[in-house]
């Protein structure tokens, strides 16, 4: 199983660009969610989804779109890149719900400038 | 306050040594109870659940306090691969998982 993975993993956008960062799993895990990291901070929830087409909002869904049209897939998308999105951005998947072991994907490192 | 709480560190100690981390919540209702290890520039990773009861795995125990709302972290005969961010992690029920910021670890020869 490759687990989690992530693409791209680094990606410079300039501000105004869109963007959308592709997160899959091999694992048939019904809960994927979406995470930034940044200096100082711990990792904030962007957007979560509990199953395909199911989608919710998190601690810091501002400037971003989530879709989850299969079990593998959960894009996020960057409508209008900010410099205040650069960060280090998680995908995780669990069998159910957050109570459960998350599996983290490698991370896609985001500069806008 | 923040949800989750823990001292940055970092904590820099010999090998051979024993470290202990705490951390603290806010949620009185929060239900699962984590410590995730991130290495520098790498995703976070499970290193174990926590329970009611404390548990061990190896050189790792887990403690936990209701009454107080805190976790605690027992690293025994630390190695220079446990150099490294343990994050402590909340679930205060459904599927918010709140994070603490961190405290790293650096353990010297």
């Amino acid at each position: 199983n490759a687990g989690v993975t992530q693409t791209p993993k680094f990606q410079v956008l300039k501000t105004g660009q869109s963007m959308t960062l592709q997160c899959a799993q091999d694992m048939n895990h019904e809960y994927m969610s979406w995470y930034r990291q940044d200096p100082g901070m711990g990792l904030r929830l962007i957007h979560y989804s509990v199953g395909a087409g199911i989608t919710d909002q998190g601690e810091v869904p501002n400037g971003y779109n989530v879709s989850r049209s299969t079990t593998e897939d959960f894009p996020l998308r960057l409508l209008s890149a900010a410099p205040s999105q650069t960060s280090v951005y998680f995908c995780a998947s669990s069998y159910s719900t957050g109570g459960e072991t998350q599996y983290f994907g490698p991370g896609t490192r985001l500069l806008v400038l | 306050r923040k949800e989750v709480e823990q001292d940055p560190g970092p904590f820099n100690v010999p090998e051979g040594a024993t470290v202990a981390f705490n951390c603290t919540y806010s949620n009185s209702a929060s239900q699962s109870f984590f410590w995730y290890r991130q290495d520098c520039r790498k995703e976070p990773k499970l290193l174990m659940s926590v329970y009611s009861s404390g548990n061990e795995d190896g050189r790792f125990t887990a403690q936990l306090n209701r009454a107080s709302q805190y976790i605690s972290l027992l690293i025994r005969d630390s190695k220079l691969s446990d150099s490294a961010t343990y994050l402590c992690v909340v679930n205060r029920g459904g599927y918010a998982l709140n994070f603490g910021k961190g405290t790293s670890l650096l353990v010297t020869p």
